[in-house]
């Protein structure tokens, strides 16, 4: 069955740096799109960043461009978040999502990890 | 950015009950709307796509209806598992969701 298992979460001072990683399994990782989405607590979700199945493509929020960046490595079926510059606002649990449509960028998520919370604070 | 505006935001029914939620976008999205559901502690389920398609395994209790600018998730009869958060998310572009509506037991 279809896994996502994010990681690398945890507590961070404003303005350091942490790697969130997705390990998926139960499909064919490299024929789909994938997201990270992140929920502030208590609030709604908000849209991170996505990369194309192939990595051909990376798009960002704005709430996060330039300082967040997207990378998959298809041999080991995993996704990753690097997150610099972390500021408080960053705070939430984020989760990495698949979408639905094999190498078509169809931008909405059929599966979901169970999150990772990261906390910024001093 | 497509902002979409999702209402209400909280909702207070009985089991039986007939419900409705409407998302409205700042500009035309066609059809490419999803719903999910989400409950505590949990992360959110696809429920539709394409404004209409319901996601497999999803009861058919549950259905979308609307184009372009408005949109509406609509649950025929509540059952008790139904209590939850439901989020509208667009995909005309980069994805952006609705603020929630928190579905609560009368």
């Amino acid at each position: 069955q279809v896994q996502l298992v994010e990681s690398g979460g945890g507590v961070v001072q404003p303005g350091r740096s942490l790697r969130l990683s997705c390990v998926t399994s139960g499909f064919t990782y490299s024929n789909y799109g994938m997201h990270w989405v992140r929920q502030a607590p208590g609030k709604g979700l908000e849209w991170v960043a996505v990369i194309w199945f192939d990595g051909s493509n990376k798009y960002y929020a704005d709430s996060v461009k330039g300082r967040f960046t997207i990378s998959r490595d298809n041999s080991k079926n995993t996704l990753y978040l690097q997150m610099n510059s972390l500021r408080a606002e960053d705070t939430a649990l984020y989760y990495c999502a698949r979408e639905k449509t094999p190498k078509t960028p169809t931008h909405y998520f059929d599966y979901w990890g169970q999150g990772t919370l990261v906390t910024v604070s001093s | 950015d497509i902002q979409m505006t999702q209402f209400p935001s909280t909702l207070s029914a009985s089991v039986g009950d007939r419900v409705t939620i409407t998302c409205r976008a700042s500009q035309s999205i066609g059809s490419w709307l999803a719903w999910y559901q989400q409950k505590p502690g949990k992360a959110p389920k696809l429920l539709i796509y394409e404004a209409s398609n319901l996601e497999s395994d999803i009861p058919s209790r549950f259905s979308g209806s609307g184009s372009e600018t408005e949109l509406t998730l609509t649950i025929s009869s509540l059952q008790p598992d139904d209590f939850a958060t439901y989020y509208c998310q667009q995909y005309n572009g980069y994805p952006t969701f609705g603020q929630g509506t928190k579905l609560e037991m009368k």
